[in-house]
């Protein structure tokens, strides 16, 4: 297995600029979902998706969209980037979420990142 | 929102020592999770805890899911360089099932 893959790995745009920020997994998860890594905050949960077709917001979703039309595949949109949105980008997935209670099924594994600057 | 207190937030240790760091919350969480982050690449889980009082370990790596499922410790015995890197708690809970991340712990290990 792969694991989580994404692509690209940096990024520099220009502001109102759009692109879309690629996820995969191969490990036949639910549940995945979108973090931004900014200095000192941690990640912080932009997106999330619990199987296809079902999406839902995170705690900082604005400029961002996301679809989910596989199981595998979990792409974030910026329709018109701004340099706020200047971050590290993470990807991430599980089995499922953690509303069924603790287990080892809503552990999280995480790509590798995309880089992003917006100028 | 639901947030977790990570502390310290930074360590500065000699090779050899034993480093502690914990994650509070306000609320209740189902799960307690234990990433280390390298430069330059994603978090990469080391410990996962899924009941309350529970004791795991990873080599050197020891972490606790706190009685009162409101707080997570982890500890690493005699540190080597490797260890350098920004260590995460995270946990999920009942009521949304997202997964919560603290601050962030960075450790630097001097020879």
């Amino acid at each position: 297995n792969a694991g989580v893959t994404q692509t690209p790995k940096f990024q520099v745009l220009k502001t109102g600029q759009s692109m879309t920020l690629q996820c995969a997994q191969d490990m036949n998860h639910e549940y995945m979902s979108w973090y931004r890594q900014d200095p000192g905050m941690g990640l912080r949960l932009i997106h999330y998706s619990v199987g296809a077709g079902i999406t839902d917001q995170g705690e900082v979703p604005n400029g961002y969209n996301v679809s989910r039309s596989t199981t595998e595949d979990f792409p974030l949109r910026l329709l018109s980037a701004a340099p706020s949105q200047t971050s590290v980008y993470f990807c991430a997935s599980s089995y499922n979420s953690g509303l069924a209670g603790g287990s080892h099924t809503d552990t999280q594994y995480f790509g590798p990142g995309t880089r992003l600057t917006v100028l | 929102g639901q947030q977790l207190n990570q502390s310290p937030q930074s360590m500065f240790i000699q090779e050899g020592e034993d480093v502690s760091m914990n994650c509070t919350s306000s609320s209740i969480f189902n799960t307690w999770l234990w990433y280390k982050q390298d430069p330059g690449e994603g978090p990469v889980l080391l410990i996962a805890l899924y009941k309350a009082g529970e004791l795991t370990s990873n080599g050197r790596l020891t972490a606790q899911f706190g009685i009162t499922r409101k707080d997570s410790f982890l500890n690493i015995s005699a540190s080597i360089p490797s260890d350098v890197g920004i260590y995460f708690c995270a946990g999920t809970s009942g009521n949304t099932g997202k997964l919560i991340f603290g601050q962030g712990t960075t450790l630097q290990v001097k020879p």
